[in-house]
This record gives C-alpha cells, sequence and structure tokens, in this order.
C-alpha cells in the first residue's frame, strides 16, 4: 500500500519556469514531511522538510506548500535552471515512532535551457 | 569527510553467489537503514537499526540479513543472488525524534548476471 502518492511521474519546465511537484498521503500520524533531490549516480540528499503546524516554508528558491485538510503538500522551485535537473521525492514519516520515512514514487525534473 | 560510505560502488555477480555491501556512518547518529532503488527509482525501505538493534524488517527475504557490529556501521550480506536482486541499495543514516532526514550514502549499484 502506497502511502505517500506524488505526482508528475516526470516534468519538463523551461529554465526560469516554475516547477511544481504534488504529494498526497494519507496517514495522519505523519509529522515530518521532507523532500529530497537526487542527481544521476548519487543518493538521495535532504532538500526542505515541514511540519504540519506551518502552511509554508521557504528556503531560496524552493518552497513547500502544505495542506493538513487536504493532506497533500507540495514543493515548487522558482526560477528553475537546468542544474535543478533531478529526481524529486517527498516523503513522510512519524518522528515518535521512529524516524522511519516512506518515500513517494518520484518526479524526474528537466529544465530546459 | 564522507558523511555515510558505501563499499562497493559497483558490483557485478553471477546468480546463485554470496556478496556483501558495507557501510559506515561518521555523523554519531544512532539509526541506520537499507534501502533498494528499483529501476524505477522507487525507494523502499529493507532494514533499520538503531544502536545495533534490529528495529525495521521488512518483507525482505530472508537471503538477505544486515549485520550491525556497532551503530556506526551497517551491512547487508546477499545470499544465493537472483536476477530480481539487481538494484542500487543505498545505506542511510539518522538520529531518531529528530525530524532531521536521512543522510544517505552514493550507493552500490548491483547487478546480477
Amino acid at each position: 500500500q502506497q502511502q505517500v502518492k506524488q505526482s508528475p511521474q516526470s516534468l519538463i519546465v523551461q529554465k526560469g519556469g516554475i516547477s511544481i511537484i504534488n504529494c498526497a498521503y494519507e496517514n495522519t500520524a505523519f509529522d515530518y514531511f521532507p523532500w529530497y533531490q537526487q542527481f544521476p549516480g548519487k543518493g538521495p540528499a535532504l532538500l526542505i522538510a515541514i511540519r504540519p503546524d506551518v502552511s509554508e516554508k521557504k528556503e531560496g528558491r524552493f518552497t513547500i506548500s502544505f495542506n493538513k485538510s487536504a493532506k497533500q503538500f507540495s514543493l515548487h522551485i522558482m526560477d528553475s535552471q537546468p542544474g535543478d535537473s533531478a529526481t524529486y521525492f517527498c516523503a513522510a514519516s512519524i518522528t515518535t515512532s521512529g524516524s522511519r520515512l516512506t518515500f513517494g514514487e518520484g518526479t524526474q525534473l528537466t529544465v530546459n535551457p | 569527510d564522507t558523511a555515510v560510505s558505501q563499499t562497493p560502488k559497483y558490483l557485478v555477480t553471477q546468480m546463485g553467489n554470496d556478496k556483501s555491501i558495507k557501510c559506515e556512518q561518521n555523523l554519531g547518529h544512532d539509526t541506520m537503514y537499507w534501502y533498494k532503488q528499483d529501476s524505477k527509482k522507487f525507494l523502499k525501505i529493507m532494514f533499520s537499526y538503531n544502536n545495533k538493534e534490529l528495529i525495521i524488517n521488512e518483507t525482505v527475504p530472508n537471503r538477505f540479513s544486515p549485520k550491525s557490529p556497532d551503530k556506526a556501521h551497517l551491512n547487508l550480506h546477499i545470499n544465493s543472488l537472483e536476477l530480481g536482486d539487481s538494484a542500487v541499495y543505498f545505506c542511510a543514516s539518522s538520529q531518531v525524534g529528530a525530524g532531521y532526514g536521512y543522510t544517505f550514502g552514493s550507493g552500490t549499484r548491483l547487478t546480477v548476471v
């Protein structure tokens, strides 16, 4: 059973555009929602994370929007750059019962120059 | 300094062989994990150890056996390798309850021929 659903599977954006990746979760006990970025041949790296007590978190060009009632959260990449081309994973965990992360299926982002 | 290091980076072996992948972290984290990433890039947890104690053991064939000699090391031994075991295996570590996310290694690409 997939507890975190991610869309789209792939995304192509022009340089300078906005990339938006969406995730939906089922388990209301989740209390930590990170996004990971993975380049080819590398392991996933933590990009940005949010807890459900806030609706938005911004770090540079990356913003997480969180909608607790809809059980959805999304990653916005402003002014997308070719160097942002990578696979992005959303994830969720219940921190009080260990830090086990459940990942979404991943989104392959391509930013064209 | 590499935070989570895995060896080897590539492993090509024949069906039926036994192989091991080693992982070490120098972050002082108390929990380590093994994840499998399939050809569609889906990340699925296999095992988790907290201070050398097995805390997560997903539905994984018993040909896979993790071993944690101390909290900085988590190795994965695979017996009687099968074609379907071909994947990228990632080691990761975290501090339970801190909600700081995982730090992943760079992965071991296992190819069974």
